[in-house]
Protein backbone atom coordinates (compact mmCIF):
# COMPACT_ATOMS: atom_id res chain seq x y z
CA UNK A 1 0.00 0.00 0.00
CA UNK A 2 1.22 3.30 -0.72
CA UNK A 3 2.85 5.48 2.26
CA UNK A 4 1.97 8.61 3.94
CA UNK A 5 2.72 11.46 1.61
CA UNK A 6 4.33 15.05 2.91
CA UNK A 7 4.97 17.61 0.82
CA UNK A 8 7.48 19.73 0.39
CA UNK A 9 10.60 17.94 2.20
CA UNK A 10 12.10 21.08 2.88
CA UNK A 11 11.02 24.37 3.49
CA UNK A 12 13.39 27.53 4.50
CA UNK A 13 11.03 31.15 5.06
CA UNK A 14 12.34 33.94 6.61
CA UNK A 15 10.82 34.78 10.40
CA UNK A 16 7.09 36.27 10.56
CA UNK A 17 6.82 34.67 7.10
CA UNK A 18 4.14 31.95 6.37
CA UNK A 19 4.11 28.55 5.44
CA UNK A 20 1.96 25.82 4.10
CA UNK A 21 2.78 21.49 4.56
CA UNK A 22 0.27 19.20 3.09
CA UNK A 23 -0.39 15.87 3.84
CA UNK A 24 -1.66 12.87 2.27
CA UNK A 25 -2.75 9.31 4.78
CA UNK A 26 -3.17 6.00 3.76
CA UNK A 27 -5.94 5.69 2.01
CA UNK A 28 -9.25 4.46 4.44
CA UNK A 29 -7.35 5.30 7.48
CA UNK A 30 -9.70 7.65 9.60
CA UNK A 31 -7.19 9.34 11.78
CA UNK A 32 -4.55 11.81 11.03
CA UNK A 33 -1.71 13.30 13.40
CA UNK A 34 0.52 15.89 13.16
CA UNK A 35 3.75 16.07 15.06
CA UNK A 36 6.39 18.63 15.73
CA UNK A 37 10.05 17.09 16.01
CA UNK A 38 12.60 19.52 17.19
CA UNK A 39 16.10 18.34 16.60
CA UNK A 40 17.27 16.40 19.22
CA UNK A 41 13.85 15.80 21.04
CA UNK A 42 10.80 13.18 19.96
CA UNK A 43 7.85 13.87 18.07
CA UNK A 44 5.24 16.02 20.02
CA UNK A 45 1.63 16.32 19.50
CA UNK A 46 0.20 19.05 17.75
CA UNK A 47 -3.02 18.19 16.61
CA UNK A 48 -5.34 14.47 15.92
CA UNK A 49 -8.48 14.56 13.51
CA UNK A 50 -10.20 11.97 13.03
CA UNK A 51 -12.09 11.79 9.96
CA UNK A 52 -12.82 15.70 9.18
CA UNK A 53 -13.03 16.48 12.95
CA UNK A 54 -10.57 17.60 15.73
CA UNK A 55 -9.83 15.43 18.42
CA UNK A 56 -7.37 16.63 20.00
CA UNK A 57 -5.51 19.99 19.55
CA UNK A 58 -4.61 21.12 22.89
CA UNK A 59 -0.85 21.39 22.33
CA UNK A 60 -1.96 23.75 19.02
CA UNK A 61 -0.18 27.25 19.59
CA UNK A 62 -3.50 28.74 17.39
CA UNK A 63 -2.58 31.81 18.01
CA UNK A 64 -0.15 30.72 14.78
CA UNK A 65 -0.47 27.06 14.10
CA UNK A 66 -4.21 26.42 12.42
CA UNK A 67 -4.79 23.08 10.33
CA UNK A 68 -7.73 21.58 8.20
CA UNK A 69 -8.98 18.29 7.01
CA UNK A 70 -11.29 18.75 4.17
CA UNK A 71 -13.16 15.65 3.82
CA UNK A 72 -11.80 13.68 5.92
CA UNK A 73 -8.96 12.95 3.63
CA UNK A 74 -5.83 15.60 3.21
CA UNK A 75 -4.77 17.80 5.57
CA UNK A 76 -2.90 20.90 5.72
CA UNK A 77 -0.56 22.40 8.42
CA UNK A 78 0.16 26.50 8.79
CA UNK A 79 1.90 28.55 10.34
CA UNK A 80 1.10 32.50 10.16
CA UNK A 81 3.66 34.18 11.04
CA UNK A 82 6.21 31.79 12.06
CA UNK A 83 9.14 32.26 14.16
CA UNK A 84 12.49 31.03 15.04
CA UNK A 85 11.43 28.68 17.36
CA UNK A 86 9.30 27.01 14.57
CA UNK A 87 12.07 25.40 13.01
CA UNK A 88 11.72 21.66 13.07
CA UNK A 89 10.87 18.38 10.97
CA UNK A 90 6.87 18.65 11.39
CA UNK A 91 5.43 14.97 11.09
CA UNK A 92 2.47 13.66 9.84
CA UNK A 93 0.83 10.28 10.49
CA UNK A 94 -2.72 8.31 10.13
CA UNK A 95 -3.90 5.27 11.94
CA UNK A 96 -7.12 3.03 11.20
CA UNK A 97 -9.54 4.42 14.52
CA UNK A 98 -9.46 1.37 17.46
CA UNK A 99 -6.17 -0.13 16.48
CA UNK A 100 -2.81 -0.87 18.41
CA UNK A 101 -0.80 -1.42 15.16
CA UNK A 102 0.68 1.60 15.67
CA UNK A 103 1.24 4.35 13.46
CA UNK A 104 1.68 4.93 10.21
CA UNK A 105 4.59 8.40 9.37
CA UNK A 106 5.10 10.13 6.71
CA UNK A 107 8.49 11.44 6.04
CA UNK A 108 7.80 14.49 7.17
CA UNK A 109 8.70 18.27 6.19
CA UNK A 110 11.82 19.46 7.75
CA UNK A 111 11.21 23.85 8.29
CA UNK A 112 14.21 26.11 8.97
CA UNK A 113 13.02 29.97 9.61
CA UNK A 114 15.73 32.44 9.41
CA UNK B 1 1.24 13.67 33.10
CA UNK B 2 2.09 10.66 30.74
CA UNK B 3 5.65 10.51 29.72
CA UNK B 4 8.83 8.15 28.52
CA UNK B 5 12.25 7.99 29.59
CA UNK B 6 14.97 6.95 27.14
CA UNK B 7 18.55 6.69 28.31
CA UNK B 8 20.86 9.70 27.26
CA UNK B 9 22.86 8.79 23.71
CA UNK B 10 24.43 8.44 21.73
CA UNK B 11 25.43 4.76 22.31
CA UNK B 12 28.39 4.13 19.88
CA UNK B 13 29.05 0.42 19.58
CA UNK B 14 31.28 -2.13 17.39
CA UNK B 15 29.51 -4.52 14.74
CA UNK B 16 28.33 -7.54 16.72
CA UNK B 17 28.15 -6.08 19.92
CA UNK B 18 25.05 -6.71 22.57
CA UNK B 19 22.18 -3.83 22.48
CA UNK B 20 20.66 -2.37 25.20
CA UNK B 21 18.79 1.06 25.14
CA UNK B 22 17.08 1.70 28.47
CA UNK B 23 12.97 2.83 28.38
CA UNK B 24 10.62 3.64 31.47
CA UNK B 25 7.32 5.06 31.42
CA UNK B 26 5.25 6.95 33.62
CA UNK B 27 1.06 6.60 32.71
CA UNK B 28 -2.29 5.70 34.19
CA UNK B 29 -3.53 2.26 33.65
CA UNK B 30 -2.82 -0.03 31.27
CA UNK B 31 -0.68 1.57 27.57
CA UNK B 32 0.55 0.15 25.07
CA UNK B 33 4.13 0.55 24.38
CA UNK B 34 6.15 0.63 21.32
CA UNK B 35 10.04 1.40 19.74
CA UNK B 36 10.19 3.57 16.45
CA UNK B 37 12.84 3.53 14.59
CA UNK B 38 14.27 6.60 12.49
CA UNK B 39 16.78 5.93 9.71
CA UNK B 40 18.65 8.85 8.41
CA UNK B 41 16.43 11.10 6.18
CA UNK B 42 13.43 8.75 6.36
CA UNK B 43 10.52 8.81 8.35
CA UNK B 44 10.04 6.86 11.55
CA UNK B 45 9.20 3.37 11.34
CA UNK B 46 7.46 1.01 13.62
CA UNK B 47 9.97 -1.17 14.97
CA UNK B 48 7.93 -3.28 17.31
CA UNK B 49 5.27 -3.28 19.84
CA UNK B 50 3.45 -4.71 23.14
CA UNK B 51 -0.20 -4.34 24.38
CA UNK B 52 0.04 -5.90 27.39
CA UNK B 53 2.10 -6.63 30.50
CA UNK B 54 4.95 -9.79 29.90
CA UNK B 55 4.03 -9.61 26.39
CA UNK B 56 7.33 -9.47 24.00
CA UNK B 57 7.32 -7.73 21.08
CA UNK B 58 10.13 -9.03 18.56
CA UNK B 59 11.18 -7.50 15.29
CA UNK B 60 14.67 -8.00 13.11
CA UNK B 61 16.55 -9.13 15.86
CA UNK B 62 15.33 -6.65 18.18
CA UNK B 63 13.00 -7.44 21.45
CA UNK B 64 11.55 -5.45 24.51
CA UNK B 65 9.35 -6.61 27.04
CA UNK B 66 6.49 -5.27 28.72
CA UNK B 67 7.82 -4.68 32.43
CA UNK B 68 4.68 -3.62 34.50
CA UNK B 69 6.36 -3.97 38.23
CA UNK B 70 9.13 -1.72 36.76
CA UNK B 71 7.52 0.05 34.36
CA UNK B 72 9.67 -0.53 31.58
CA UNK B 73 10.18 -1.60 28.22
CA UNK B 74 14.12 -1.88 27.28
CA UNK B 75 15.21 -2.69 23.61
CA UNK B 76 17.62 -5.26 22.96
CA UNK B 77 19.36 -6.74 19.98
CA UNK B 78 21.97 -9.90 20.73
CA UNK B 79 24.16 -8.68 17.58
CA UNK B 80 23.88 -5.29 16.12
CA UNK B 81 24.96 -4.45 12.37
CA UNK B 82 26.18 -1.42 11.10
CA UNK B 83 23.09 -0.94 9.02
CA UNK B 84 21.15 -0.68 12.38
CA UNK B 85 22.47 2.68 12.71
CA UNK B 86 19.50 5.13 13.04
CA UNK B 87 17.58 7.12 16.26
CA UNK B 88 15.44 4.63 18.55
CA UNK B 89 12.48 6.32 19.86
CA UNK B 90 10.46 4.90 22.59
CA UNK B 91 6.48 5.43 22.89
CA UNK B 92 3.22 4.69 24.59
CA UNK B 93 -0.35 5.27 24.12
CA UNK B 94 -3.02 4.94 26.59
CA UNK B 95 -5.60 3.99 24.80
CA UNK B 96 -6.63 2.65 21.14
CA UNK B 97 -7.06 5.62 18.60
CA UNK B 98 -5.19 8.27 20.89
CA UNK B 99 -1.61 9.96 20.25
CA UNK B 100 1.58 8.47 20.81
CA UNK B 101 3.91 9.91 23.59
CA UNK B 102 7.29 9.99 22.69
CA UNK B 103 10.77 9.88 24.78
CA UNK B 104 13.83 11.85 23.07
CA UNK B 105 15.42 9.01 21.23
CA UNK B 106 18.80 7.78 21.63
CA UNK B 107 20.95 7.77 18.58
CA UNK B 108 22.84 4.16 17.94
CA UNK B 109 25.98 4.05 15.89
CA UNK B 110 27.71 0.96 14.96
CA UNK B 111 31.16 0.68 13.90
CA UNK B 112 32.54 -2.27 11.26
Amino acid sequence: EAGVAQSPRYKIIEKRQSVAFWCNPISGHATLYWYQQILGQGPKLLIQFQNNGVVDDSQLPKDRFSAERLKGVDSTLKIQPAKLEDSAVYLCASSLAQTENGYTFGSGTRLTVV
Amino acid sequence: GDSVTQMEGPVTLSEEAFLTINCTYTATGYPSLFWYVQYPGEGLQLLLKATKADDKGSNKGFEATYRKETTSFHLEKGSVQVSDSAVYFCALSTQAGTALIFGKGTTLSVSS
